[in-house]
């Protein structure tokens, strides 16, 4: 596995402010990753997706970034709302390596209201 | 929308003693589902890929012998924890890959299993 033994990192947010929550990655290899958010007791779910030939989507409230100079990544949420809290994480797939994906650390969110 | 169904959702065992945990894709059939564990406050763990009809392809330091993957049909999969100890506790997740979706790779996650080993 890719991370062993590191605690969350946390960031707090006023409700209505954006949150960015950032993700940084390894392997040169990863072509494509998912943002994920967990709340708690639960699986993870689904927000956002990626591709490595680009460098920005978007979604309804949330903006994912890519540089593959630097191996970041980066979850954009507009407005968020106090149903944002959560834990994100990203995930990638290594190309070429099959369908498996691995998550990263993961940034606990809290919404202030 | 594809559906994954994880069971049971928590589960309480002995040491010593073996749990079965399912995971089920309700609404399409999956070509390949994974197991990952999550200790409190960390991240997903990726245990193990497993392919319909196949032998499991483990995660560099998972014990195969101890976490037994078996994925039978293209809507089951198991993982059983064989003689669980205190530390094998832990919220195991899984995932399924609905080859026909093109839309997040196919990935839906089940709801988790709370394991306790006591």
């Amino acid at each position: 596995g890719e991370n062993v033994g590191l605690h969350l990192p946390t960031l707090s947010v006023q409700e209505g402010d954006n949150s960015i929550i950032n993700c940084a990655y390894s392997n040169s290899a990863s072509d494509y990753f998912i943002w994920y958010k967990q709340e708690s007791g639960k699986g993870p779910q689904f927000i956002i997706d990626i591709r490595s030939n680009m460098d920005k989507r978007q979604g309804q409230r949330v903006t994912v970034l890519l540089n593959k100079t630097v191996k970041h990544l980066s979850l954009q949420i507009a407005a968020t709302q106090p149903g944002d809290s959560a834990v994100y994480f990203c995930a990638e797939n290594i190309k070429d390596t099959g369908n498996q994906f691995y998550f990263g650390t993961g940034t606990s969110l809290t919404v202030i209201p | 929308g594809a559906v994954v169904s994880q069971h049971p959702s928590r589960v309480i065992c002995k040491s010593g003693t073996s749990v079965k945990i399912e995971c089920r894709s309700l609404d399409f059939q999956a070509t390949t589902m994974f197991w990952y564990r999550q200790f409190p406050k960390q991240s997903l763990m990726l245990m193990a890929t497993s392919n319909e009809g196949s032998k499991a392809t483990y995660e560099q330091g998972v014990e195969k012998d101890k976490f037994l993957i078996n994925h039978a049909s293209l809507t089951l999969s198991t993982l059983t924890v064989t003689s669980a100890h205190p530390e094998d506790s832990s919220f195991y997740i899984c995932s399924a890959r609905d080859a026909t979706r093109r839309n997040n790779y196919g990935y839906t996650f089940g709801s988790g299993t709370r394991l306790t080993v006591v």
